[in-house]
């Protein structure tokens, strides 16, 4: 199983949208609707922001939205703030009780 | 709410076998709604799933890892462990455990904050 592709930086102004792509193949994001987002900030635990395509966990601001077409599921972060500057990862189910993740994106707020 | 904690050395020499434990507190480890899975990020690069396991002791490994690691599960300490044999400067990485919630939906819902294991003579 090869790693999910995710562009390794995106970018936008305070107050603006950004979104976030990460493509895989049938076998994994287009096989099943299992894709979850994380975000990472540096020292701290992994959080998770979506899950199952586009579902929020208590606690995740709803500018925070997942979707999925095809083999590409995307991260979409409107109303840009700050603190939402980090890494963020995304990864899918892939069968067999096997999971992939993806190469990682650096969020920058501008 | 619930933590998890991961523990071990921090620098393991090359062709040993690396061993990390994760400690669960604030909620059950033997439950039928989740595995309980190992992942990792080398330094300046993405995360890599390890493997998880079932409270029953069912593991499920990454296929790339699958001949060196072995994961194991201390139920009534609340502890689940990784041990991954033969390291080389490759398995240089910041280790994290992590609750996996399975059943209604498939993800990683609670994570350690990771752990450093440098591979070095």
């Amino acid at each position: 199983q090869s790693a999910l592709t995710q562009p390794p930086s995106a970018s936008g102004s305070p107050g603006q949208s950004v979104t976030i792509s990460c493509t895989g193949t049938s076998s994994d994001v287009g096989g099943y609707n299992y894709v979850s987002w994380y975000q990472l900030h540096p020292g701290k635990a992994p959080k998770l922001m979506i899950y199952d395509v586009n579902k929020r966990p208590s606690g995740v601001p709803d500018r925070f939205s997942g979707s999925k077409s095809g083999n590409t599921a995307s991260l979409t972060v409107s109303g840009l703030q700050a603190e939402d500057e980090a890494d963020y990862y995304c990864s899918s189910y892939a069968g067999s009780n096997n999971w992939v993740f993806g190469g990682g994106t650096k969020l920058t707020v501008l | 709410q619930l933590q998890l904690q991961e523990s071990g050395p921090g620098l393991v020499k090359p062709s040993e076998t690396l061993s990390l434990t994760c400690t669960v507190s604030g909620g059950p480890i033997s439950s039928s709604s989740y595995y309980w899975g190992w992942i990792r990020q080398p330094p300046g690069k993405g995360l890599e799933w390890i493997g998880n396991i079932y409270y029953t002791g069912s593991t499920y490994y990454n296929p790339s890892l699958k001949s060196r690691v072995t994961m194991s599960v201390d139920t009534s300490n609340s502890q689940f462990s990784l041990r991954l044999s033969s390291v080389t400067a490759a398995d240089t990485a910041v280790y994290y455990c992590a609750r996996v919630r399975v059943g209604s939906g498939l993800y990683f819902d609670y994570w350690g904050q990771g752990t450093l294991v440098t591979v070095s003579s």
